[in-house]
């Protein structure tokens, strides 16, 4: 099956500094990919579909200038945390669709992150 | 805006009973359901999914679910469950062109 990786797995860092996360598509290209956020004992909240070569689309609630997302290349979409705080930390998780209608996703292994 | 329920929050069960896990959603139209699964330490994996035809859909480690269609439900079943079979699982919901939307998720425990 597609595989979508994740780096880092983990990261810890200090409040106010900015984090990337990337999400790769590794053997199929990805027109559309999403970002998710899990809390713990929570299900999965969508923050954002983003599409290559086109600006992302944020879900109610989630701060388009604290968290950037770019979709530069079909196999290639990043998030970046920009000024992390402490309420940021949380478990990242990209998935990406090969066929571009939102049908099956294929997701990453996610990335934690810490903010001290 | 559409909505799916998951009943069960944490489910304990011994091995070789039977599970029954419940999802309803809450959209009316035409859509497309989903069952994923999240080992400990693992990613989200798709165990199955019912697009159209046979509302009874058999998945990967012998899952099954049944779309009723008049209930907006999506039950996500297993004859006999093994100690593997711990896990979180999630059932999610598109349409048309919506993104998915997930459940909150029903932790499995397995117990010898």
């Amino acid at each position: 099956g597609a595989v979508v990786s994740q780096h880092p797995s983990r990261v810890i860092c200090k409040s106010g500094t900015s984090v990337k996360i990337e999400c790769r598509s590794l053997d199929f290209q990805a027109t559309t990919m999403f970002w998710y956020r899990q809390f713990p004992k929570k299900s999965l909240m969508l923050m954002a579909t983003s599409n290559e070569g086109s600006k992302a689309t944020y879900e109610q609630g989630v701060e388009k200038d604290k968290f950037l997302i770019n979709h530069a290349s079909l196999t290639l979409s990043t998030l970046t945390v920009t000024s992390a705080h402490p309420e940021d930390s949380s478990f990242y998780i990209c998935s990406a669709d090969a066929g571009g209608s939102y049908n099956e996703q294929f997701f990453g292994p996610g990335t934690r992150l810490t903010v001290l | 805006a559409q909505s799916v329920s998951q009943h069960n929050h944490h489910v304990i069960l011994s091995e070789a009973a039977s599970l029954e896990l419940g999802c309803n959603y809450s959209y009316g139209g035409t859509v497309n359901l989903f069952w994923y699964v999240q080992y400990p330490g693992q990613h989200l994996q798709l165990l199955l999914k019912y697009f159209s035809g046979d509302p009874l859909v058999k998945g990967i480690k012998g899952f099954e679910a049944e779309f009723i269609k008049s209930k907006f439900s999506f039950n996500l079943r297993k004859p006999s469950v093994q100690w593997s079979d711990t896990a979180e699982y999630f059932c999610a919901v598109s349409s048309g062109n919506t993104p998915l939307v997930f459940g909150k998720g029903t932790r499995l425990s397995v117990i010898a």
